[in-house]
């Protein structure tokens, strides 16, 4: 099982509908979780970040952590064009605290 | 307050020649990691630093090294390219709570 893992999609939204981008993760120890958005040809950019069980909100952007089902996951509400983008889930992988493993990304368009 | 910034932005190499790219951390930050991201993939870790020392390595050869300034500033050097080097090699800034902060990134083609 990787480490985490992400539907690579295309997923695509009409605009202002609701954006869900799921992740999963296999170290039960885990306690931090990122997500982060990348443009075509730029870096990443950190959007949220989640520590808790529940849901993290931050203007349009809701982020869920289930940590026994190991699930974490980014919703984008009133999605707009410019949320088109590749977003990254990251988890502190071995069990420390400076070392983030990546998925592959989700790949997002959202449609005028 | 400047981010991360990393310098080359863009370099083209052949294979068999050397390369280093240079970061400099968010002001205040003392950790730089460094990533390399390929088409289509998510970044790799490949080396932290802190205060200097190396606290981690990733599944990189040893063509890779890196190396960090008293200034917190870091290089990454890479020997001998091979056409699989290609890719955007990104250097964080680390806060408080783990999370990474990148700079634009330096883009490398090997010919």
């Amino acid at each position: 099982q990787k480490e985490v893992e992400q539907n690579s999609g295309p997923l695509s939204v009409p605009e202002g509908a609701i954006a869900s981008l799921n992740c999963t993760y296999s170290d039960r120890g885990s306690q931090s979780f990122f997500w982060y958005r990348q443009y075509s040809g730029k870096s990443p950019e950190l959007i949220m970040s989640i520590y808790s069980n529940g849901d993290k909100e931050d203007g349009r952007f809701t982020a869920q952590l289930n940590k026994a089902s190991q699930y974490v996951s980014l919703l984008i509400r009133d999605s707009q064009p410019s949320d088109s983008a590749t977003y990254l889930c990251a988890v502190p992988s071995g069990g420390s605290n400076y070392k983030l493993t990546f998925g592959k990304g989700t790949l997002l368009t959202v449609n005028p | 307050d400047a981010g991360v910034t990393q310098s080359p932005t863009h370099l083209i190499k052949t294979r068999g020649q050397q390369v280093t790219l240079r970061c400099s951390p968010i002001s205040g930050h003392k950790s730089v990691s460094w990533y390399q991201q390929v088409l289509g993939q998510g970044p790799q870790f490949i080396f932290q630093y802190y205060e200097k020392e190396e606290r981690g390595r990733g599944n990189f050869p040893d063509r890779f090294s890196a190396r960090q300034f008293p200034n917190y500033s870091s290089e990454l050097n890479v020997n001998a390219l091979l056409l699989g080097d290609s890719a955007l090699y990104l250097c964080a800034s680390t806060g408080a709570a783990g999370e990474l902060f990148f700079g634009e990134g330096s883009r490398l083609t090997v010919l």
